[in-house]
């Protein structure tokens, strides 16, 4: 079975770093045809993509975004971290970690999808 | 303010059929794969359709997408009470290297 789980802080201040990891379980972060995503929604909001990272650890961030964050792996202990500079009350939101799953037949970047998602895990940002 | 477009809420009655639009550009839906997600109220999003039209295992037969040019459409075929969810529509974009998603559309079943 396929899971994935968020951890983190729940509550954090203006102009901290966030720190949150995806710990998964069932297929292996060394897998050519799967990576991890981050994804989070704002309460009552729509889902916006933040990173991800491919098992040949290759990277890439949201554009609005990319100055702030820093994804990376530990294959060894099935994590992906992603670390989010100078938090803001804007950034409260449920951070959500998917696979991404990577078709044998199209690309890989344009072709693939989330599946499962962790459950996610609610950061709030006040002081 | 989201790249892809999608209607903010729909409705319809139990046992009909929806659809829910998502309008893009030649930099999203026209060049690459469109996925769909559901939404529980307060759960995480679940895979519904992936690479335009597919099927994951086990969810419904109910559930179809389609695309054409720069637009994709989910449809909801046998309306039920546990249909109602919001859906995201998603795909990377090639201007932005990254994934976009709709703004989410919440259906109701009336």
């Amino acid at each position: 079975q396929v899971t994935l789980k968020e951890s983190g802080p729940v509550l954090v201040k203006p102009t901290e770093t966030l720190t949150l990891t995806c710990t998964v379980s069932g297929f292996s972060l060394s897998n050519a045809r799967m990576g991890v995503s981050w994804i989070r929604q704002p309460p009552g909001k729509a889902l916006e993509w933040l990173a991800h990272i491919f098992s040949n650890d290759e990277k890439s961030y949201s554009t609005s975004l990319k100055s702030r964050l820093t994804i990376s792996k530990d294959t060894s202990k099935s994590q992906v971290v992603l670390t989010m500079t100078n938090m803001d009350p804007v950034d409260t939101a449920t951070y959500y970690c998917a696979r991404m799953n990577i078709p044998a037949y199209g690309d890989y970047l344009r072709d693939n999808w989330f599946d499962p998602w962790g459950q996610g895990t609610l950061v709030t940002v006040s002081s | 303010q989201s790249v892809l477009t999608q209607p903010p809420s729909v409705s319809e009655a139990p046992r009909q059929r929806v659809t829910i639009s998502c309008s893009g550009s030649s930099s999203n839906i026209g060049n690459n794969a469109v996925n769909w997600y559901q939404q529980l109220p307060g759960k995480a999003p679940k895979l519904l359709i992936y690479y335009d039209d597919l099927l994951p295992s086990g969810v419904s037969d109910r559930f179809s997408g389609s695309k054409s040019g720069t637009s994709a459409s989910l449809a909801i075929s046998g309306l039920q009470s546990e249909d109602e969810a919001d859906y995201y529509c998603a795909a990377w974009d090639d201007r932005l290297n990254g994934v976009v998603f709709g703004g989410g559309t919440k259906l109701t079943v009336l």
